[in-house]
């Protein structure tokens, strides 16, 4: 199957501090990528719809100036998580629609902690 | 939003016996998927079942599809310790460019 490399795989960081996140398509060509968030035991919420090119779609509730997205190629996506608070600690995971079917292939996640 | 109500929240099971998770979902789909997630760690696509699928077999895994009633099933026989992880279902993404949308998941542990 396709792979997406996400980095780092976790982070420490302060509070106040920013923090960017590279999701990398390797061996195919994403136009589309997409960005969840996971609390401690919950499931994988969508937080923003990132379009190479173009500016991305964030869903109700995320703050599009506090989580920064910018897909500049077809093989890369970023999150920049500015002025991080330690309510912004989770498990942030990318995916991103690959060639076969509809299967969507996942980075291995980032585990955010701020301090 | 979450499209699937997963049940149940939590599973508790030992070796060798069987798993069963249930999903339920509110809209019309294409098809459906599910996938593992071990502890912090990202997601194994597991199978996907189609709409006009009603049964999906890989290997230990069984999945089911009723959409009359908005519902699928995954069954996962003769459990080992090594399945413990929480499973998600997810519909959506039918084009490349929709995401999917998941369920709360059940979390199964598989005590040897």
């Amino acid at each position: 199957g396709a792979v997406v490399s996400q980095h780092p795989s976790w982070v420490i960081c302060k509070s106040g501090t920013s923090v960017k996140i590279e999701c990398r398509s390797l061996d195919f060509q994403a136009t589309t990528m997409f960005w969840y968030r996971q609390f401690p035991k919950q499931s994988l919420m969508l937080m923003a719809t990132s379009n190479e090119g173009s500016k991305a779609t964030y869903e109700q509730g995320v703050e599009k100036d506090k989580f920064l997205i910018n897909h500049a190629s077809l093989t890369l996506s970023t999150l920049t998580v500015t002025s991080a608070h330690p309510e912004d600690s989770s498990f942030y995971i990318c995916s991103a629609s690959g060639g076969s079917g509809t299967e969507a292939f996942f980075g291995q996640g980032t585990r955010l902690t701020v301090v | 939003s979450q499209q699937g109500e997963e049940d149940p929240q939590a599973l508790s099971i030992q070796e060798g016996e069987n798993a069963t998770m249930n999903c339920s979902y509110k809209t019309s789909i294409n098809n459906l998927q599910w996938y593992r997630q071990n502890s912090g760690r990202g997601l194994v696509h597991l199978i996907l079942i189609r709409s006009n699928e009603r049964e999906k077999h890989s290997g230990r895994l069984r999945v089911t599809l009723d959409t009359s009633k908005k519902s699928s099933s995954l069954l996962i026989t003769a459990s080992r310790a090594a399945d413990t992880a929480s499973y998600f279902c997810a519909t959506g993404g039918e084009a490349g460019n929709t995401p999917l949308v998941f369920g709360k998941g059940t979390r199964l542990s598989v005590i040897a």
